[in-house]
């Protein structure tokens, strides 16, 4: 159980281009949705947290109109990068939890997604 | 400022046992996680201490102190699928998730 599915794995596109990756539970309903970004050999940095049907809140230094995301259901959220330039290359993780982070209850990852801008 | 310290790197041998330590200074204390990162990969769940002890599920326990801000990762009979990064992980007292930098763990034949 606790199946987080994150599309795509993988992007390489243009300078400029807008990328949109999609996080879904698939056996759970995820109260609470998570976004990482994580550079080689280093750990994971939290983007954002959502909540389903309000706003996500980011982290401090994180560009809200630059990373958008969307926490339509409480089985999918998504994330765009606006304008993606080559410094937004990095590995894209979501994960996936079934209380506001509160209690045992851990969080569940997707697989990520490695985004390249060229 | 909080902080989570753990090894940046650990050797170990197949079918021995190896520690992984991780302390803390955190404003509150929610429970504590460990979990495992291959190469590429997203992390996956190992274990939760929110209680002092020693918390076994089969070849893995993890061990807390609340008191001494330390927690440990124990794994025994090593395989070589074992080999990975071990991230530490901190809910603070405001139920924030404060991620460690991660141990990678190489098992060596």
């Amino acid at each position: 159980g606790a199946v987080v599915s994150q599309h795509p794995s993988w992007v390489i596109c243009k300078s400029g281009t807008s990328v949109k990756i999609e996080c879904r539970s698939l056996d759970f309903q995820a109260t609470t949705m998570f976004w990482y970004r994580q550079f080689p050999k280093q750990s994971l940095m939290l983007m954002a947290t959502s909540n389903e049907g309000s706003k996500a809140t980011y982290e401090q230094g994180v560009e809200k109109d630059k990373f958008l995301i969307n926490h339509a259901s409480l089985t999918l959220s998504t994330l765009t990068v606006t304008s993606a330039h080559p410094e937004d290359s990095s590995f894209y993780i979501c994960s996936a939890s079934t209380t506001k982070g509160t209690g045992n209850q851990p969080q569940h990852f997707g697989d990520g997604t490695r985004l390249s801008i060229l | 400022g909080q902080n989570i310290d753990q090894p940046t790197e650990m050797t170990a041998t197949e079918g021995a046992i190896v520690q992984i330590n991780c302390t803390y200074q955190t404003s509150g204390f929610n429970g504590l996680f460990w979990y495992q990162q291959h190469a590429g990969e997203a992390p996956t769940f190992l274990s939760y201490n929110v209680l002092d002890g020693l918390e076994e599920k089969g070849r893995f326990s993890s061990f807390l102190s609340r008191s001494k801000g330390y927690s440990y990762l124990l794994l025994k009979e090593l395989q070589m699928k074992d080999s990975a990064s071990y991230l530490c992980a901190v809910r603070d007292g405001n139920y924030q998730l404060i991620w460690g930098a991660g141990t990678k763990l190489i098992i060596k034949p």
